[in-house]
């Protein structure tokens, strides 16, 4: 596709249930993040990979969140037994370039978790 | 503190108006700078992107970078309505963006 495509768009889960998102980057697009976003707030990061390779874990707030991109280029992120707070949009974003710098990043539309 | 700081807002002005979106920050190592903006239940999209400090212009858009005083900021000149958004700041020192918290414009005709 000509961007980046997250599914599903909307999710509702029952706290304790386990949740997958995937994001499907843009072709050929080298480096791919994952972002958090509560209501009202900006992005905040979870994790960078660079093709296969995750290179940046550090912002994944518990072992609950778990992320792969097997074969450099579709990404999944996993969320184990959801709890209320990890409400939000979760946002992916691919770059055609590597470490150093990025630069820009494009974003997929989000995937909004709601953990009742 | 975060290492990103901005104003969420909300800015309301009325169609025409220049408009003036700040953030501050404090990690020294940041040089790359930029303004994504964001629509309601959308993905940020970027508008501007600056390497250190000076200014940048395109179209009605203006970004400066003062890496002395650690403040960026992002002009929109003769605003419209369809520039009712979220603008985001963000900032690098490597290869990941750290992002403010945006803040929300709200243009009125």
């Amino acid at each position: 596709g000509a961007g980046v495509s997250q599914s599903p768009r909307y999710k509702v889960a029952k706290r304790g249930q386990d949740v997958a998102l995937r994001c499907d980057p843009i072709s050929g697009h080298v480096s791919l993040f994952w972002y958090q976003q509560a209501l009202g707030q900006g992005p905040e990061f979870l994790t960078y990979f660079q093709n296969e390779a995750q290179l940046d874990k550090s912002g994944l707030p518990s072992d609950r969140f778990f992320a792969e991109r097997p074969e450099g280029s579709v990404s999944t992120l996993k969320i184990q037994r959801t709890q209320q707070e990890d409400s939000a949009v979760y946002l992916c974003a691919s770059s055609p370039v590597g470490t150093t710098n990025t630069g820009e990043l494009f974003f997929g539309e989000g995937s909004r978790l709601t953990v009742l | 503190q975060k290492e990103v700081e901005q104003d969420p807002g909300p800015l309301s002005v009325p169609e025409g108006a220049i408009v003036s979106l700040n953030c501050t920050y404090s990690n020294s190592a940041f040089q790359y700078f930029m303004w994504y903006r964001q629509y309601s239940r959308k993905g940020p999209e970027l508008l501007m992107y600056t390497y250190s400090s000076g200014n940048k212009e395109d179209g009605r858009f203006t970004a400066q970078v003062d890496k002395s005083s650690k403040y960026i900021s992002l002009f929109i000149r003769d605003s419209q309505p369809s520039d009712s958004a979220t603008y985001l700041c963000a900032m690098s020192g490597s290869y990941i963006p750290t992002f403010g918290r945006g803040t929300s414009l709200i243009v009125h005709p």
